[in-house]
């Protein structure tokens, strides 16, 4: 089974550019999210996707970063524009459903390896 | 809302030895799901275990096991005869039974010394 693909690995930009992250998630996978991991902490949720729909977006800053998930597969985020506290690791993550039942037992999200984002 | 507290920063172990790192939460959540997630230098978060609240059962996978206090709200993961292969970042981390929306913990360095 191949895992989330992510692109481009490493990407460095001048502050004010704009730059944009790919994200591929496991076939069949519903949901979809963006962590932002900040160097020396762990990640923080940015946005997750069910389908093709934004669950939740609260910690999004919507003034500058934007994302979308077309089709309910592929999803794209982007940063315009790009300010130097923006430089982290932006990890993207799938899971099969969301848990509304205490029987259900697939309750892993599958990472991706990471887009590691330099604002100079 | 809910908080992951990893009050260990880095910590050390030689090789086939034993180490346990520690984890407190809070959760306003009934129902809710326990996390360690392991991150080597490849960046990619591997699950290490997993925990659910309801079960008052210590969760074990071969090497790793947790010690799950529910009325301290503490979450401890304990690794047994330490391998090279264990140096990494991990994470503790919590989720709501109706979301997988993860909140991490800010991490614990591990390193296994030969």
């Amino acid at each position: 089974e191949a895992g989330v693909a992510q692109s481009p690995r490493y990407k460095i930009i001048e502050k004010r550019q704009s730059v944009a992250f790919w994200c591929n998630p496991i076939s069949g996978h519903a949901t979809l999210y963006w962590y932002q991991q900040i160097l020396g902490q762990g990640p923080k949720l940015l946005i997750q996707f069910q389908n093709n729909g934004v669950v939740d977006d609260s910690q999004l800053p919507k003034d500058r970063f934007s994302a979308e998930r077309l089709k309910g597969v592929d999803s794209t985020l982007k940063i315009q524009p790009a300010k130097l506290e923006d430089s982290a690791v932006y990890l993207c993550a799938s899971s099969p459903n969301l848990r509304g039942q205490l029987n259900l037992v697939n309750t892993e999200a599958f990472f991706g390896q990471g887009t590691r984002l330099t604002v100079v | 809302a809910q908080t992951v507290t990893q009050s260990q920063p880095e910590m050390s172990v030689q090789e086939a030895e034993t180490v346990t790192l520690s984890c407190t939460y809070d959760t306003s959540e009934s129902n809710y799901y326990l996390f360690w997630y392991k991150q080597p230098p490849s960046r990619q978060m591997i699950l290490v275990i997993r925990q659910e609240a309801y079960k008052q059962q210590n969760a074990t996978e071969n090497r790793f096991s947790v010690n799950f206090q529910k009325a301290a709200k503490s979450f401890s993961l304990k690794i047994s005869d330490s391998q090279l292969g264990d140096t990494a970042m991990y994470f503790c981390a919590v989720s709501g039974a109706g979301s997988y929306q993860l909140t991490f913990g800010k991490g614990t360095k591990l390193s296994v010394i030969p």
